[in-house]
């Protein structure tokens, strides 16, 4: 079975510096990709996916994150952050082929991102 | 466009008591998602509705959880004798076909068990 570990479970960082949120998965021949954002007290906003392609990713409010098989990773960064990013991101992996032809999905613990002015 | 919606919002519930909560998906899309979110397990998915059937309920945690989707749209997840393990937010998610669609989450439902 699929899993996702996300290394950070809180990473704390200053307004306009960089930051990179780690993600790995258990390897698979064919897996999906994915990176959701959750605000307080809302629902998940999909950031970002993976699917086949260039193994880099760009998504919404300036993220990217890029697609290593190697290292079965996908890490998330943003090269300038804003308050506004406050958020937890969560990263999280499906298959297709394995679970049936739908798009179930396994999330990782999260990362809670706290900028700070 | 209308976004996925649930309901309740919020739910308080005495141990042993039954609930429902409501999932509105978008129009038009025919996969449905429920998933929990607690702070011991994190985020796991419950079950998965294609139209009106349910192709996996390997996520459903116990026989007290039961699910049903009605018209291909409503879905209504279902806890009996609720137990306080069960304080947890619930999400639902939807998207227009199965396979690699992007999924599509509600507010969730917050619920505890006292």
């Amino acid at each position: 079975a699929q899993s996702v570990t996300q290394l950070d479970s809180q990473v704390p960082v200053f307004e306009e510096a960089p930051v990179e949120l780690r993600c790995n998965y258990s390897s698979s021949v064919s897996v999906y990709l994915f990176w959701y954002v959750q605000y307080p007290n809302q629902g998940l906003q999909l950031l970002l996916k993976y699917l086949s392609g260039s193994t880099l990713v760009k998504g919404i409010n300036g993220f990217e994150a890029e697609f290593n098989k190697s290292q079965t990773s996908f890490h998330l960064r943003k090269p300038s952050v804003h308050i506004s990013d406050t958020a937890e991101y969560f990263c999280a992996v499906s298959d297709p082929a394995f679970s049936g032809g739908y798009n179930k999905l396994i999330f990782g613990a999260g990362t809670r991102l706290a900028v700070h002015p | 466009g209308a976004g996925v919606s649930q309901s309740p919002s919020n739910k308080v519930t005495e141990k042993g008591k039954d609930v429902e909560l409501r999932c509105d998906p978008i129009s038009g899309h025919t996969a449905l998602y429920w998933y929990r979110q607690s702070l011991g397990q994190g985020l796991e998915f419950l079950i998965y509705f294609q139209g009106n059937s349910a192709p996996d309920k390997s996520g459903l945690p116990s026989d007290r959880f039961s699910a049903e989707r009605t018209g291909g749209s409503v879905s209504t997840l279902t806890i009996q004798r609720t137990q306080q393990e069960d304080s947890a937010v619930y999400l639902c998610a939807s998207s227009p076909a199965q396979g690699i669609e992007t999924q599509y989450f509600g507010p969730g439902t917050r619920l505890l068990v006292l």
